[in-house]
């Protein structure tokens, strides 16, 4: 089956100290890799993504994210959190098979930022 | 800007009510989804249509039918209203050129409670 695992469901920091937010998943076909971001009673927008190339990717708002692909993971990384980056975010996997290619997402990870 | 509006923010619902859910986008996208989400359980797939009048079923379809009949806009009908449906739904649209390159975009989200 494929499937996206993002173990932890909150992670609290502390404003400025850096966050590391954990994305496994599971393939058997080359993906394309997302992480979106939701905002307290807003949709999702997409912080950023992986489609090739080099696998250091960045994002907006500071973000980044690294393709592993012999440990299937795709973490986000910020070097210094903000208060506004409290929100909950999404990583999504869409695997390269044939037929329509649809985003499967992670159960999310809640960023609680504190002064 | 690419925007995606669904019709209502907050809607309360009776048990056996038939309930519609719209959505519009401005960007001329091919496909069209709706998800619902719902607390440690992240993004899961109802519908999606990849064109007008053409409608795929997604992981969770029971108890849902949708409609397309402009490319603007995507219907979530809910035809007899159970509690077990109170969530959060989520509409997204996505260009259908070279299938999940793209991003998918969402709109706010419309929070149902059926009682």
């Amino acid at each position: 089956a494929q499937s996206v695992t993002q173990l932890d469901s909150q992670v609290p920091v502390f404003e400025e100290a850096p966050v590391e937010l954990r994305c496994n998943y599971s393939s058997s076909v080359s993906v394309y890799l997302f992480w979106y971001v939701q905002y307290p009673n807003q949709g999702l927008q997409l912080l950023l993504k992986y489609l090739s190339g080099s696998t250091l990717v960045k994002g907006i708002n500071g973000f980044e994210a690294e393709f592993n692909k012999s440990q299937t993971s795709f973490h986000l990384r910020k070097p210094s959190v903000h208060i506004s980056d409290t929100a909950e975010y999404f990583c999504a996997v869409t695997h390269m098979n044939t037929g329509f290619q649809k985003l499967v997402f992670g159960t999310g990870t809640r960023l609680l930022v504190s002064p | 800007d690419v925007k995606v509006t669904q019709s209502s923010r907050y809607l309360v619902k009776r048990t056996g009510e038939k309930v519609f859910l719209e959505c519009v986008q401005d960007m001329d996208h091919e496909n069209m989804f709706w998800y619902r989400q719902d607390p440690g359980l992240g993004l899961r797939l109802i519908y999606f249509s990849y064109d007008v009048k053409m409608k795929e079923k997604g992981d969770i379809p029971e108890g849902y039918s949708v409609s397309r009949e402009k490319k603007e806009r995507f219907s979530l009908i809910l035809e007899s209203a159970s509690t077990n449906q109170t969530s959060m739904y989520l509409c997204a649209s996505r260009s259908g050129l070279a299938g999940g390159l793209y991003e998918q975009y969402f709109g706010p989200g419309t929070r149902l409670t059926v009682t």
